[in-house]
């Protein structure tokens, strides 16, 4: 497809599991953003990444968060031990250039029981 | 201090009308980047329009156009002949330092028939 792809499109998993999360940019895009939008804190930055070195990981909230991006393309977000706090719509975003406007996937709707 | 303010929570327009969403942001970052959203029920986000920090002229797309005042530090949305798709969630934001966008709280648009 043309878009940013992102699966799955929802998880529902238990407190304490691992979960990973998967964005698939628009081909060709070198910069490739994660973000997490959640009813009480809005649309947060996560992770930045500039083909597949990761120069800003500012926002990543604690340790049990981690991405990476292989081949410039496929990016992976994993949260370990997940916590209900985790609960969130996961998106990935990926722009030709760094500094260009963004385009976003659908998201991953994460849910911790 | 927050970098990216958006005043109203919800704003209601008749169809056809046109209707400004107002958004004023803070940056200390010469060259900066001004991006609005929107969020249909649905929870994708579409890319609207951007307007750089240096760029002379507003930024027009269509039905949107941008009113961006630099000394003022303003970046409002104006939406011209607002249709039923338009009701939406609309979120301004901001890339400063080329990385990451940072947004604001929203505002959820309501058009009526």
């Amino acid at each position: 497809g043309a878009g940013v792809s992102q699966s799955p499109s929802n998880k529902v998993t238990e407190k304490g599991k691992d979960v990973e999360l998967r964005c698939d940019p628009i081909s060709g895009h070198t910069a490739l953003y994660w973000y997490r939008q959640s009813l009480g804190q809005g649309l947060e930055f996560l992770i930045y990444f500039q083909g597949n070195s990761a120069p800003d990981k500012s926002g990543l909230p604690s340790d049990r968060f981690s991405a990476e991006r292989t081949g410039g393309s496929v990016s992976t977000l994993t949260i370990q031990r997940t916590q209900q706090e985790d609960s969130a719509v996961y998106l990935c975003a990926s722009s030709l250039l760094r500094g260009k406007p963004q385009h976003f996937g659908d998201g991953t709707r994460l849910s911790i029981l | 201090a927050q970098k990216i303010t958006q005043t109203q929570p919800g704003m209601f327009v008749q169809e056809k009308e046109a209707v400004t969403l107002d958004c004023t942001y803070d940056t200390s970052d010469p060259s900066y980047g001004l991006f609005w959203y929107k969020q249909p029920s649905s929870g994708e986000m579409i890319f609207l329009i951007y307007q750089g920090s240096y760029d002379q002229q507003n930024a027009t797309e269509g039905r949107y156009s941008l009113n961006f005042q630099k000394a003022r530090k303003s970046a409002n949305l104006v939406i011209s002949a607002s249709q039923l798709g338009d009701s939406a969630m609309y979120f301004c934001a901001m890339m400063e330092y080329g990385n990451k966008l940072v947004f604001g709280a929203g505002t959820i648009l309501r058009v009526k028939s």
